[in-house]
């Protein structure tokens, strides 16, 4: 069952923008986490927020999270060529040791 | 500093070959997962496993069966390959995440890419 929704599914920017990414989901979770996939790579940590947080940052890049609209969003600031790849939010409802992941939004940074 | 190997990153095979992809982790992990990717379906968890011996099926677990005899590996099988299990295959790892405290990060090996003709 896919639990995080992205928004949009691809996503053209210029380099030095900013890059905004949109997560929504169904059920109450205990946190929400990023990850990046390059082409043809595994998936790779950016970030976790959890459910009793609103903001975190981490270098470039911002989540929030509003557990009211079951929705998080991913912010990357001063959008580099190296960006480019594909972001996954994936929820943790916190029991089963399992992560649900969305089918992702293609990043595409041109330089 | 590889930390999730998966043996193999591009098989092809032929339908009714019986398939095994290989992961391996070196980083103590109680927790292993092998996934699916598909484009425009995200990834889609097959089956998991929180400790040796022990199996858990995920959503998509028909065709499916896997095998975790030693804690660092994890071992996912096609018992008869078909045309729709084309697909990137991607295997993780993550710590116990029992307890409030506790977050499901999972660290993932490289892919295995593979081809049922």
């Amino acid at each position: 069952s896919q639990q995080g929704e992205e928004d949009p599914q691809a996503l053209s920017i210029q380099e030095g923008e900013n890059a905004t990414m949109n997560c929504s989901y169904k059920t109450s979770i205990n946190n929400l986490q990023w990850y990046r996939q390059n082409s043809g790579r595994g998936l790779v940590h950016l970030i976790l927020i959890r459910s009793n947080e609103r903001e975190k940052h981490s270098g470039r890049l911002r989540v929030t999270l509003d557990t009211s609209k079951k929705s998080s969003s991913l912010l990357i600031t001063a959008s580099r060529a190296a960006d480019t790849a594909s972001y996954f939010c994936a929820t943790d409802a916190g029991y089963g040791n399992k992560l649900v992941f969305g089918a992702g939004t293609i990043l595409r940074v041109k330089s | 500093d590889v930390k999730v190997t998966q043996s193999s990153r591009y098989l092809v095979k032929r339908t009714g070959e019986k398939v095994f992809l290989e992961c391996v982790q070196d980083m103590d992990h109680e927790n292993m997962f092998w996934y699916r990717q598909d484009p425009g379906l995200g990834l889609r968890l097959i089956y998991f496993s929180y400790d040796v011996k022990m199996k858990e099926k995920g959503d998509i677990p028909e065709g499916y069966s896997v095998s975790r005899e030693k804690k660092e590996r994890f071992s996912l099988i096609l018992e008869s390959a078909s045309t729709n299990q084309t697909s990137m295959y991607l295997c993780a790892s993550s710590l116990s995440n029992w307890g409030f405290s506790g977050a499901n990060v999972l660290t993932f090996g490289a892919g295995s890419r593979l081809t049922v003709l």
